[in-house]
């Protein structure tokens, strides 16, 4: 079966710092990974995807995402982050439905 | 396009109340699934259909039922309203393409069950 596991429950950087959340996953063959981002009371926005191809991803508002398949993960990173970025993120795997990870709320001090 | 579109937006219900969620998309997309999201967890799959006519289970199939008699809508049943299914509901639908594949979400249901 598939899983994900994103360990880290909560986060906290400062403003124009960088930030890297983490993701690990299980999955059977070669898998589908994606991050979305949820604002309070939102819906889910795609951040980006990882199919196939070259390992680091880019997606939008500068956030990239790295594949590794040796240790099974898929973190999220952004060189520097802004009040905005405050929100919670999902790492997910699969390919037609997706299982999701408990997310990692992110706080951005000033 | 509209995308996905979710109804009603928020509901409440008594214990022993059933209802339905309305999904639909505009997209043409065969797949189409649903998910609750509860406080300080991830989306959880309740059921999903990869055509007209074809739904299976997913994680969390309790108590709800679906039917999908068209490709545009994917309709969730509460056959009877249980305080353990307040949640956010959200449905999705996805068509793999060229670039892999993405699921579009609607916005969500938030559904409170006294």
């Amino acid at each position: 079966a598939q899983s994900v596991t994103q360990p880290d429950i909560h986060i906290t950087v400062s403003e124009g710092a960088s930030l890297e959340l983490r993701c690990n996953y299980s999955y059977g063959a070669t898998p589908y990974l994606f991050w979305y981002v949820q604002s309070p009371g939102q819906g889910l926005q795609l951040l980006l995807k990882y199919f196939s191809g070259d390992t680091l991803v880019q997606g939008i508002k500068g956030f990239e995402a790295e594949f590794k398949r040796s240790q099974s993960s898929f973190n999220l990173r952004k060189p520097s982050v802004h009040w905005s970025d405050a929100a919670e993120y999902f790492c997910a795997v699969g390919y037609r439905e997706s299982t999701f990870g408990d997310g990692t709320t992110l706080t951005v001090k000033p | 396009n509209a995308g996905v579109t979710q109804t009603p937006k928020f509901q409440v219900l008594k214990t022993g109340q059933s209802m339905t969620l309305q999904c639909a998309q505009d997209m043409n997309h065969e797949y189409m699934s649903w998910y609750r999201q509860d406080p300080g967890m991830g989306l959880r799959l309740i059921h999903y259909s990869v055509g007209a006519g074809i739904t299976d289970q997913g994680e969390v199939p309790n108590g709800y039922n679906v039917s999908r008699s068209t490709t545009e809508d994917f309709p969730l049943r509460l056959l009877s309203a249980a305080p353990s299914q307040t949640s956010v509901y959200f449905c999705a639908s996805s068509y793999p393409g060229l670039a892999g594949i993405e699921q579009f979400f609607g916005p969500g249901t938030r559904l409170t069950v006294l």
